[in-house]
Parts: C-alpha cells; sequence; structure tokens
C-alpha cells in the first residue's frame, strides 16, 4: 500500500515569513511529485509539480526533492494571508501507475496578518 | 473556455436512493478520475478511466459505478449499496504536461 504522509498541523507563521511544508513517501519506484492547494470547500488547485532531485522554484513557491529520503517540501516564501489553505502532497507512481496519484492528509496552513 | 465541469455543486438524497454525479470536461485530456474526500482526510481514488468505453476501479469502488461513453463526459453513480456516501465528490482529469491532474469543482453529496 503507497502511503504519503504530511504533518496535518496546523501550521501557524506570521505574514512576510517562510513556510515549509514537507511531505515522506513509502513507495521508492514514485517518479512524479505535486503540491495542491485547497482552500476551504474548494476543489484542490495544482501549484507545483518537480520530477527531479533538488529545487524547483516558481514564484514564491519552490518544491524541493530528495527521492534517496524520499521526501519532498514546499517552501512558501513571503507569506501572505491568502496562502491560508491546506495543501496536500500527492505522488504519481511508476510505470503503468504513472497515471495514478496517492494524496497525503494535507497540512493545514494559517499565515498571521 | 475551457475546463471541467461538475454538477450539480451540491446534492441531497434520502437513504436508498441512487444518485448520479456528473463530470464533463472540454480539454480533450484522455483520462479521467473521480475521487472522495472527507473531512480531514486526504483524497481517495473511486474509479478512473484512462479511453472511452474502459475504466478501472480503485481503492474503494465498493457502492460505486461509472460509465465512459463519450471522451468529454465520466458520471459516477452512488448506488444505495454504498455504507457512508455523505462526501465532497472530485472529478480530475490528466493534464498534457505530464501526469498532473486538474480537478472540478466538485459536488458535495449530503445522504440522510
Amino acid at each position: 500500500q503507497k502511503e504519503v504522509e504530511q504533518n496535518s498541523g496546523p501550521l501557524s507563521v506570521p505574514e512576510g515569513a517562510i513556510a515549509s511544508l514537507n511531505c515522506t513517501y513509502s513507495d521508492r519506484g514514485s517518479q512524479s511529485f505535486f503540491w495542491y492547494r485547497q482552500y476551504s470547500g474548494k476543489s484542490p488547485e495544482l501549484i507545483m509539480f518537480i520530477y527531479s532531485n533538488g529545487d524547483k522554484e516558481d514564484g514564491r513557491f519552490t518544491a524541493q526533492l530528495n527521492k534517496a529520503s524520499q521526501y519532498v517540501s514546499l517552501l512558501i516564501r513571503d507569506s501572505q494571508p491568502s496562502d491560508s489553505a491546506t495543501y496536500l502532497c500527492a505522488v504519481g507512481g511508476s510505470g503503468a501507475g504513472s497515471y495514478q496519484l496517492t494524496f497525503g492528509k494535507g497540512t493545514k496552513l494559517s499565515v498571521i496578518p | 473556455d475551457g475546463g471541467i465541469t461538475q454538477s450539480p455543486k451540491y446534492l441531497f438524497r434520502k437513504e436508498g436512493q441512487n444518485v448520479t454525479l456528473s463530470c464533463e470536461q472540454n480539454l480533450n485530456h484522455d483520462a479521467m478520475y473521480w475521487y472522495r474526500q472527507d473531512p480531514g482526510q486526504g483524497l481517495r481514488l473511486i474509479y478512473y478511466s484512462q479511453i472511452v468505453n474502459d475504466f478501472q476501479k480503485g481503492d474503494i469502488a465498493e457502492g460505486y459505478s461509472v460509465s465512459r461513453e463519450k471522451k468529454e463526459s465520466f458520471p459516477l453513480t452512488v448506488t444505495s449499496a454504498q455504507k457512508n456516501p455523505t462526501a465532497f465528490y472530485l472529478c480530475a482529469t490528466l493534464g498534457r504536461l505530464s501526469y498532473e491532474q486538474y480537478f472540478g469543482p466538485g459536488t458535495r453529496l449530503t445522504v440522510t
């Protein structure tokens, strides 16, 4: 059974600070990694994806992947109150399983003005 | 305006009734998925379809059924056999970049 683990939070950070969200996964063969943002009562929205070890930056967001440690993280710089949401980590399988994602339960982030 | 639509947004049913949730997309994506989300829980895969007239069970298919007669449409029926049907139901498609999934707005189903 593939597992994706996230701290449920809530993670509270002051406005302007860096928020760090973490995720570990059990399937060593996983090839693709995604971060989704989900506002309360809404559907998940894709914000980042990463396939290779290292960092990937997009605006205020940086995704970090370490396949050896089976660890993926999301950094949000200059956090804003509008970033307050639940962040879901999702991991794709390998081969035929690449078309399926396993989701973590999400980390709730609260950015305090 | 391209996207994924789900209807209705809210749905209320009595226990013992079957109900069908709609999912339509005009993105020309091949693969479509149905997930269920319960409070404080991650998304759990119910069914998925990679091509028309073919679909596969996910992790929690019991009590659900689907059809894929058209590329654009992937309706989900919640049958009376589903023991705990009250949940937030999300439809998704597989994008063209590589394995990323995009979600519709969801249908919140309440069964009493």
